[in-house]
């Protein structure tokens, strides 16, 4: 029983790469987030999905994709990393009761 | 405004205590509420979802005031393993995106 599993744990990356952050879910839910959070602030969300085809803008999206082709399969796309960028980032799922199940988060440094 | 507020603390308080948090949200459509314990460097844990009744889990009791736009968390009879960052988060309803606070610290000391 997975649950939600991110991949990487650490990164770090040079001003001007691409990378992307994995996000895997076993608990056949419909609803998928990125969010990320930096120090002493709150979650701020990047991404959702409703469901397999289906995404949408949250409040910090731009440097950012995603795409949702399965219902697994939530990836997280940094084009042209910046500094500004250097964050935790955690995916999460839900189902119909609404809580979230967070991974384990990706640790990001851009240098 | 922010959208939903939490006092960041930190709060210290010996075992045993009893310590209360409130979270405010602005969007008074908002209809869904939680509480989330996050330790620190790992990722947040539902600690418990807010009924409009209150709730209670153990140790724990959750409150919603609709009037006011506040939900609270009273923690009783505090212990170590409490020390945490607890992250308030409300939404619209269904699975519209939860809003997060940014946390309020705990410590408990012994």
């Amino acid at each position: 029983n997975a649950g939600v599993t991110q991949t990487p744990k650490f990164r770090i990356l040079k001003i001007g790469q691409s990378m992307t952050l994995q996000c895997t879910q076993d608990m056949n839910h419909n609803y998928m987030y990125w969010y990320r959070q930096d120090p002493g602030m709150g979650l701020k969300l990047i991404y959702y999905s409703v469901g397999a085809g289906i995404t949408d803008k949250g409040e910090v999206p731009n440097g950012y994709n995603v795409s949702r082709s399965t219902t697994e399969d939530f990836p997280l796309r940094l084009e042209l990393a910046a500094p500004s960028q250097t964050s935790v980032y955690f995916c999460a799922s839900s189902g119909t009761e609404g809580g979230y199940t967070f991974g384990s988060g990706t640790r990001l440094t851009v240098v | 405004r922010k959208e939903v507020e939490q006092d960041p603390g930190p709060f210290n308080v010996p075992e045993g205590a009893t310590v209360a948090f409130n979270c405010t949200y602005s969007n008074s459509a908002s209809q869904s509420f939680f509480w989330y314990r996050q330790d620190c460097r790992k990722e947040p844990k539902l600690l418990m979802s807010v009924y409009s009744s209150g709730n209670e889990d153990g140790r724990f009791t959750a409150q919603l005031n609709r009037a006011s736009q506040y939900i609270s968390l009273l923690i009783r009879d505090s212990k170590l393993s409490d020390s945490a960052t607890y992250l308030c988060a409300v939404n619209q309803g269904g699975n519209t995106p939860l809003v997060f606070g940014k946390g309020t610290r705990l410590s408990v000391i012994a």
